[in-house]
């Protein structure tokens, strides 16, 4: 099993680009999650998923946008990048019943100039 | 809304045992999470508390009060790879937030030789 995968690892965007995250497991998870990370404010949460087709906003949706067409990919998109969106992006994901425990994908570090 | 509080930084020696706190108000609640963080990392599980007590398991043990909104995380034995994050996180209670964890801003526990 390879876990919680996300590709790419590392990105640089010029401001107004557009860019697609993509986010796989293969563990037959429901819920799945978006993060960002900044240094000082912890893990935050962009938009997650508790079922196929289904998405949701968390704490900081704004910029961004997300999908679930498969069960097992989540994806998280940037229309038009801005400085600000510059960060580590964490994709999770946890199973219905699970005591709650999330499994993290190794992370995509995202730079925005 | 969510407030998550612990300290930022903590130093301890190799060996020794060390607490980290944790202080939350939440608007319900559903189990508390302990994460650890290596530097450039993704976060793995470490400890789930969602009755009163503590859980011990190996080295590490955490600690829920609910009536106090407190927590601790306690690391006996320190060893030089305990040096990471180690980030508190509140399960949200039921409805459309079902699953989704509220992260606290992490402690970077350094431990010396």
């Amino acid at each position: 099993n390879a876990g919680v995968t996300q590709t790419p690892k590392f990105r640089v965007l010029k401001t107004g680009q557009s860019m697609t995250l993509l986010c796989a497991q293969d563990m037959n998870h429901e819920y799945m999650y978006w993060y960002r990370q900044d240094p000082g404010m912890g893990l935050r949460l962009i938009h997650y998923s508790v079922g196929e087709g289904t998405t949701a906003k968390g704490e900081v949706p704004d910029g961004y946008n997300v999908s679930r067409l498969k069960k097992q990919n989540f994806l998280l998109g940037l229309e038009s990048a801005a400085p600000s969106q510059t960060s580590v992006y964490f994709c999770a994901s946890t199973y219905r019943g699970a005591k709650g425990e999330q499994y993290f994908g190794p992370g995509t570090r995202l730079t925005v100039t | 809304g969510q407030n998550i509080d612990q300290p930022t930084e903590m130093t301890a020696t190799e060996g020794a045992i060390v607490q980290i706190n944790c202080t939350y108000q939440t608007s319900g609640f559903n189990g508390l999470f302990w994460y650890q963080q290596h530097a450039g990392e993704a976060p793995t599980f470490l400890s789930y508390n969602v009755l009163d007590g503590l859980e011990e398991k190996g080295r590490f043990s955490s600690f829920l009060s609910r009536s106090k909104g407190y927590s601790y995380l306690l690391l006996k034995e320190l060893q030089m790879k305990d040096s990471a994050s180690y980030l508190c996180a509140v399960r949200a209670l039921g409805g459309s937030t079902l699953g989704r964890l509220y992260f606290g801003r992490g402690t970077q526990l350094t431990v010396w030789p």
